[in-house]
């Protein structure tokens, strides 16, 4: 069975603030695939990265930054000095290797980013 | 620009009636899937399917059908609309893993069932 969980429902800040957006993973797969997908309020959720279980590598492109932890089971994502276009609703993702693989969401965090 | 189509963006149906929700993508995408999110329960899969013909069922799919006659068109199949099926419903197509960077999502369709 695969779990995803993102604690944090609703985070406001305050614009150029940095925020960091929770989370946390099951799976008993040995190769998986972690994402994050964005959907703003026009509704259509857009992919922004994935990441392989064998490669723990950060990542940063812009103001984004992902941090994957084996070790304590979590993708993190972190946006740094954030916009107003940044209020989104966030969504971490899991999908296992096999070609059947089922892909699990997170409940999704609701970001606020205030003028 | 790659896209994934799905055929309405609002859509009003009487209880009991079978309703279908059409998607299309022209990624030649082998894997499509059906999602309905939901405030506070994030998003559900309902089916999905790997390939031509090929079908799995999601963590929800009571109450749903799908078909995937052609690899671009997929879509899904109420018997019997109730009014717990009103919903935002999502489409989205993938590569297989490896190859998998990500869904391409479309757009939506909200049912609303009266």
């Amino acid at each position: 069975a695969q779990k995803v969980t993102q604690a944090q429902t609703e985070i406001s800040v305050v614009e150029k603030e940095d925020v960091t957006l929770d989370c946390v993973y099951e799976t008993r797969d040995t190769t998986y695939y972690l994402f994050w997908y964005k959907q703003p309020p026009s509704g259509e959720l857009v992919f922004l990265i994935r990441r392989n279980s064998f490669d723990e590598q950060n990542e940063i492109s812009g103001r984004y930054s992902w941090n994957f932890q084996k070790s304590t089971s979590s993708f993190n994502f972190t946006i740094t000095a954030s916009q107003v276009v940044d209020s989104a609703v966030y969504f971490c993702a899991l999908r296992g290797h096999t070609n059947a693989g089922k892909s699990t969401f997170g409940d999704g965090t609701t970001l606020t980013v205030k003028p | 620009d790659v896209k994934v189509t799905q055929s309405s963006r609002y859509l009003v149906k009487r209880t009991g009636e079978k309703v279908f929700l059409e998607c299309v993508q022209d990624m030649d995408h082998e894997n499509m899937f059906w999602y309905r999110q939901d405030p506070g329960l994030g998003l559900r899969l309902i089916y999905f399917s790997y390939d031509v013909k090929m079908k799995e069922k999601g963590d929800i799919p009571e109450g749903y059908s799908v078909s995937r006659e052609k690899k671009e068109r997929f879509s899904l199949i109420l018997e019997s609309a109730s009014t717990n099926q009103t919903s935002m419903y999502l489409c989205a197509s993938s590569l297989p893993p490896p190859e998998h960077y990500g869904y391409t999502f479309g757009s939506g369709t909200r049912l609303t069932v009266v």
